[in-house]
């Protein structure tokens, strides 16, 4: 069965240092996608990062950075010069196996809440 | 403001009784996801349609039921509530099918069973 697993259920970083939450995932396929979604306090998911597995390079969005291990099955996500508003929840997700008529969707994990302190 | 639309925002209700909630994808997707988010947890997913058809199904209950209709908006529909059923239901959609394109949810609609 896919599974996504966040061994972090809570992290705290300093105000404009770095912190590093983890995600390791398992699946059969040979290509898929990974994602970092943000869950602040209004309950809003919004897209943070996208690693796509065939793709060797580290996805990199200004502040936010991934540290993609395709064979280790790693997918941790770098917060740099952290802000009071990257505190939120955290959930790293990976794409399911296409069923046979083509469909999937996302596996979530159980997310890290991120507290940042000023 | 992702372009995902979803109604009510809350919605209390009793136990045993049934509630609908709805979805407005953005415009041009034509997949639509569900998924339930309990207490603290992670999302999981329930259902997915894709122009109209089921398309691929996750731990729904057999007491919720969902579709989409030929305007793409969807429909969940939560039948003989219990207290478990209390979370925030996301619907969530996407251009295509499958991935790897990006889900864009809605904020969510939160059920308070009592």
């Amino acid at each position: 069965a896919q599974t996504v697993t966040q061994s972090q259920p809570e992290m705290s970083v300093q105000e404009a240092e770095t912190v590093t939450l983890s995600c390791t995932y398992d699946t059969s396929e040979s290509d898929y996608y990974l994602f970092w979604y943000k869950q602040p306090p209004s309950r809003q998911m919004i897209l943070v990062i996208r690693q796509e597995a065939y793709k060797q390079q580290n996805a990199t969005e200004n502040r936010f950075s991934v540290n993609f291990q395709k064979a280790a099955k790693s997918f941790s996500l770098k917060i740099s010069d952290s802000q009071l508003g990257d505190a939120a929840m955290y959930f790293c997700a990976s794409t399911s196996p296409q069923d046979q008529t083509g469909a999937n969707n996302l596996f979530f994990g159980t997310g890290t809440r991120l507290t940042v302190i000023p | 403001d992702s372009g995902v639309t979803q109604t009510p925002k809350h919605l209390i209700t009793a136990t045993g009784q049934r509630v609908t909630l709805r979805c407005s994808p953005r415009s041009g997707d034509l997949s639509v996801y569900w998924y339930q988010q309990s207490l603290d947890q992670g999302l999981q997913f329930l259902i997915q349609y894709y122009n109209g058809e089921e398309r691929a199904k996750g731990n729904i209950l057999e007491r919720f039921s969902a579709q989409q209709f030929p305007d793409l908006h969807s429909e969940l529909n939560l039948s003989s509530l219990e207290l478990g059923d209390s979370a925030l239901y996301f619907c969530a959609s996407s251009v295509g099918l499958s991935g790897p394109g990006e889900l864009f949810f809605g904020e969510g609609s939160r059920l308070t069973v009592l």
